[in-house]
């Protein structure tokens, strides 16, 4: 089983500044199929990035995923105050499809 | 637009039974896989289980398989989840979410509003 870690566990920053979220696999994806989604509280998940970089329909261009392997980005270019929430990496390439913990973006 | 609409969570006692339904609308049901994914209070997200579009195969976490049926209803555009042997641990906030394709993505383009399962003696 692939077991997801993230970092940092909580990310303070200013709307306008850059974040940066990891996602590191405990083994090598076979094929970079690694989701990102974002939730805010009471509210579900939303489709961000699949395949390490592709990003989902109706997902502004300041968020990108980048990485292969082991070793997954996501990128918010410059944070917008809608963008504060928690975000999960999900490796959907073997079974069983795993989430990570998670990273809380906060304003700071 | 696409809508999934969960309904059946509620408070159970351990060991009891409990049955979720989804209501799809907005985009053609039968052709998309469709899964339940669950999240406990505070916690992460964790997969449960899958059922292709056209209701053939299907694929279970491991903490339910045995325990938990996933069905459709192509007819009716509803996805069901039937618990059974309920334990403490599976008490979360259960998410049914469509598959970006027919079964074979695992990933999660569209998400209900969800339905909260309380196991409590």
């Amino acid at each position: 089983e692939y077991v997801l870690t993230q970092s940092p566990g909580t990310l303070s920053l200013s709307p306008g500044e850059r974040a940066t979220l990891s996602c590191r696999a405990s083994q090598t994806l076979s094929y970079d199929y690694l989701a990102w989604y974002q939730q805010k509280p009471g509210q579900a998940p939303r489709l961000l990035i699949y395949g390490a970089s592709t990003r989902a329909t109706g997902i502004p261009d300041r968020f990108s995923g980048t990485g292969s392997g082991a070793d997954f980005t996501l990128t918010i270019s410059r944070l917008e105050p809608e963008d504060f929430a928690v975000y999960y990496c999900q490796q959907h390439d073997s079974s069983p499809r795993t989430f990570g913990q998670g990273t809380k973006v906060e304003i700071k | 637009q696409v809508q999934l609409v969960e309904s059946g969570g509620g408070a159970v006692q351990p060991g009891r039974s409990l049955r979720l339904s989804c209501r799809a609308s907005g985009f053609s049901f039968r052709s998309y896989g469709m899964h339940w994914v669950r999240q406990a209070p505070g916690k992460g997200l964790e997969w449960v289980a899958l059922i292709w579009y056209d209701g053939i195969k299907k694929d279970y976490a491991d903490s339910v398989k045995g325990r938990f049926t996933i069905a459709r209803d192509n007819s009716n555009n509803t996805l069901s989840l039937q618990m059974n042997s309920l334990r403490a641990e599976d008490m979360a906030v259960y998410y049914c979410a469509r598959d970006l394709g027919g079964g074979d993505y695992y990933v999660f383009d569209y998400w209900g509003q969800g339905t909260l399962v309380t196991v409590s003696s």
